[in-house]
């Protein structure tokens, strides 16, 4: 069976500065990877994935991530975070390639502030 | 193009009672994805539905039923709602082929049990 772990349940950053949220998965097969966000009283939104190829993968609002197939990693990474990217983040794995189901970890906050 | 809608944002019911809650999926899309996130969780799989088919279930019980229809909008119902149930239920759609790995949300729908 698969399984995500988040290994961070807080993250609080000042303005500007780095930020990695971290994120370790287990699974005996090939996966596909994925960050979520989710803004308070909000739905999710698909940050980036990993399918296949090149194992940095870069997403949207400057978010970037590394797949590590031999520490089962996939962390979430960006350079200078705004008061905006405070939110819920949510690694999330899958082995089907019509993606039956996401299994999710129990998400990372990430509060910044100035 | 639209995305994915979920009615109603809110509602209250009562442990015993039976509810239904409705999904539409972003156009183009023809497999829709249930889960449920309770305070503090990531998101739970419940089922997914294919062209008007289970396509897949999660650890739920019976009393959680779906359905699909020919326009592949989706139901979710639960009856004999008990206090656990309280949670966001989001609706997911994924897209015909190619992408179909992808799963999009919709804003999800907020049931409190009392």
């Amino acid at each position: 069976a698969q399984s995500v772990t988040q290994l961070d349940s807080q993250v609080p950053v000042f303005e500007e500065a780095p930020v990695e949220l971290r994120c370790n998965y287990s699974s005996s097969v090939s996966v596909y990877l994925f960050w979520y966000v989710q803004y308070p009283n909000q739905g999710l939104q698909l940050l980036l994935k990993y399918l296949s190829g090149s194992t940095l993968v870069k997403g949207i609002n400057g978010f970037e991530a590394e797949f590590n197939k031999s520490q089962t990693s996939f962390h979430l990474r960006k350079p200078s975070v705004h008061i905006s990217d405070t939110a819920e983040y949510f690694c999330a794995v899958t082995r089907n390639q019509a993606g039956t189901a996401l299994i999710f970890g129990k998400g990372t906050t990430l509060s910044v502030s100035s | 193009e639209t995305g994915v809608t979920q009615s109603p944002t809110h509602l209250i019911k009562t442990r015993g009672q039976q509810v239904t809650l409705r999904c539409s999926s972003q156009s183009g899309h023809n497999t829709v994805s249930w889960y449920q996130q309770a305070l503090g969780q990531g998101p739970q799989f419940i089922f997914q539905y294919y062209r008007e088919e289970e396509n897949g279930r999660g650890n739920f019980p019976p009393r959680f039923s779906g359905l699909q229809f020919p326009n592949y909008s989706s139901e979710l119902n639960v009856n004999a709602l008990e206090l656990d149930d309280s949670a966001l239920y989001l609706c997911a759609s994924s897209p015909t082929s190619g992408r179909a790995i992808e799963q999009y949300f919709g804003p999800g729908t907020r049931l409190t049990v009392t």
